[in-house]
């Protein structure tokens, strides 16, 4: 069964600081991954995805994400938070081929400092 | 015009209770889903249906129904409301591996 591991439950921060979260999954064929964002309040927003191709892929909002497939890990990164980064940050997995079956990650809530 | 879109927003009832949720779709997506948000935030799949057919159901008392008129629409019925339904459920559309969020509906159950 497939799984997804995100490294940390609460990351605080301060403006400008750089941002890595983690994210470990577990799926023995092809997969898809995703980021998504869920701001206070608000539904889950696609922040950027990997299919195939190159491993490192930039997503909205300056973010971007590196496919390490011999780790099964696909961290998110950002060079310089703002305030209005902060929200709650999902990774997920489904199987390759479009697949159907979509795995969430438990969350990383971040709250970046003025 | 809304992509994903749920009804009601919020939703407040109390125990033993029937309550229905709905969500309808116009991106043309084959697949649609239920998620369950608690209050810790994690998010837990439902049900998929994919071209008004049932595919995913996770383990989900059977107070929990969900029904599909068509490929557009996919509802979400509960019976007998408990105190531990209380969250929030989003809907979800997908076609070729991408996900698409309604804006959720939070159930308070009490």
């Amino acid at each position: 069964a497939q799984s997804v591991s995100q490294h940390n439950h609460h990351v605080i921060l301060s403006e400008a600081a750089s941002l890595e979260l983690g994210c470990n999954y577990s799926y023995g064929g092809t997969v898809n991954l995703f980021w998504y964002v869920q701001y206070p309040g608000q539904h889950l927003q696609l922040l950027l995805k990997y299919f195939s191709g190159d491993p490192l892929v930039k997503g909205i909002k300056g973010f971007e994400a590196e496919f390490i497939k011999s780790k099964f890990s696909f961290n998110l990164r950002k060079p310089s938070v703002q305030w209005s980064d902060t929200a709650e940050y999902f990774c997920a997995v489904n199987g390759g081929n479009y697949g159907q079956n979509f795995v969430f990650g438990p969350g990383t809530r971040l709250s970046v400092l003025p | 015009d809304t992509a994903v879109s749920q009804t009601p927003k919020y939703l407040v009832t109390q125990m033993g209770n029937d309550k229905s949720i709905k969500c309808e779709q116009n991106l043309g997506h084959d697949t649609m889903y239920w998620y369950k948000q608690d209050s810790k935030k994690f998010l837990k799949i439902m049900f998929s249906y994919n071209n008004k057919e049932l595919i995913i159901n996770e383990t989900v008392p059977n107070r929990f129904s969900p029904k599909s008129p068509d490929k557009a629409h996919l509802n979400l019925h509960i019976n007998s409301l408990e105190l531990g339904d209380s969250a929030v459920y989003f809907c979800a559309s997908s076609q070729a591996g991408e996900q698409y969020f309604g804006p959720g509906t939070r159930l308070t159950v009490t």
